[in-house]
């Protein structure tokens, strides 16, 4: 068990510009959840995947930001011109199935931050 | 719409004390997760309640969940430095492992 991974730990880039965030979930797993941390703040739900299907979206993913998992494993997090509100940490995590009742598991996310 | 409140927000302890933190949710749910973080980390699972009167026990750390009071505690006992950290509860709505909705955090210092 390898664990989430997050590629890259942290993005700086500027205004308006577009970035793209990677994850790899725990291999057995069948579902992702994207979730965004800011400063002091609990994470919040942006979507998540059950194998390459997007179930769910959040009102925080507006048009900018776009998500996917085109073979159910690895999922990518685009957002495009980019705002200083979206400055956060970006956290997957990845679980089982409902029918095994375990937690979700997090990686160490992605920190971006807009100048 | 859910809304998921921990109390205290800062907590500051002395070792081998004893302390509660709480969770309070506003709508129906029986599944609820403690997570705990430390800083520029990420999130640790801890404990998974799935039921009413449901109690699990980690070392220092025992969870309960009272889903007709809509009210989980976190308890500490004799705490430790190791415990320093930020912990978190969520609740799952949708019975089926899905979006959680977090609270904001309890962020502990245990002081030797």
């Amino acid at each position: 068990d390898t664990g989430v991974s997050q590629d890259p730990r942290h993005k700086i880039t500027k205004r308006g510009q577009n970035v793209t965030f990677r994850c790899d979930p725990i291999s057995e797993h069948n579902r992702l959840y994207w979730y965004r941390q800011t400063l002091g703040q609990g994470p919040e739900f942006l979507t998540y995947f059950q194998n390459e299907a997007q179930l769910e979206k959040s009102r925080l993913l507006s048009d900018r930001f776009s998500a996917e998992r085109p073979k159910g494993s690895f999922s990518t997090l685009e957002i495009q011109r980019t705002e200083q509100g979206d400055s956060a940490m970006y956290l997957c995590a990845s679980s089982l199935g409902t029918g095994f009742l375990q937690p979700q598991h997090f990686g160490d996310g992605t920190r971006l931050s807009i100048l | 719409e859910l809304k998921v409140e921990q109390n205290p927000l800062f907590l500051s302890m002395q070792e081998g004390k004893n302390y509660t933190i709480y969770c309070n949710y506003s709508t129906t749910s029986d599944r609820l997760y403690w997570y705990r973080q430390d800083p520029g980390k990420s999130l640790e699972s801890l404990f998974v309640l799935l039921s009413n009167g449901a109690v699990k026990q980690e070392g220092r750390l025992m969870a309960s969940l009272d889903t007709k009071a809509r009210l989980s505690t976190l308890h500490i006992t004799a705490a430790v430095h190791d415990l320093s950290a930020t912990y978190f509860c969520a609740v799952d709505v949708n019975f089926g492992n899905e979006k959680l909705t977090f609270g904001t955090g309890t962020r502990l210092t245990i002081i030797p």
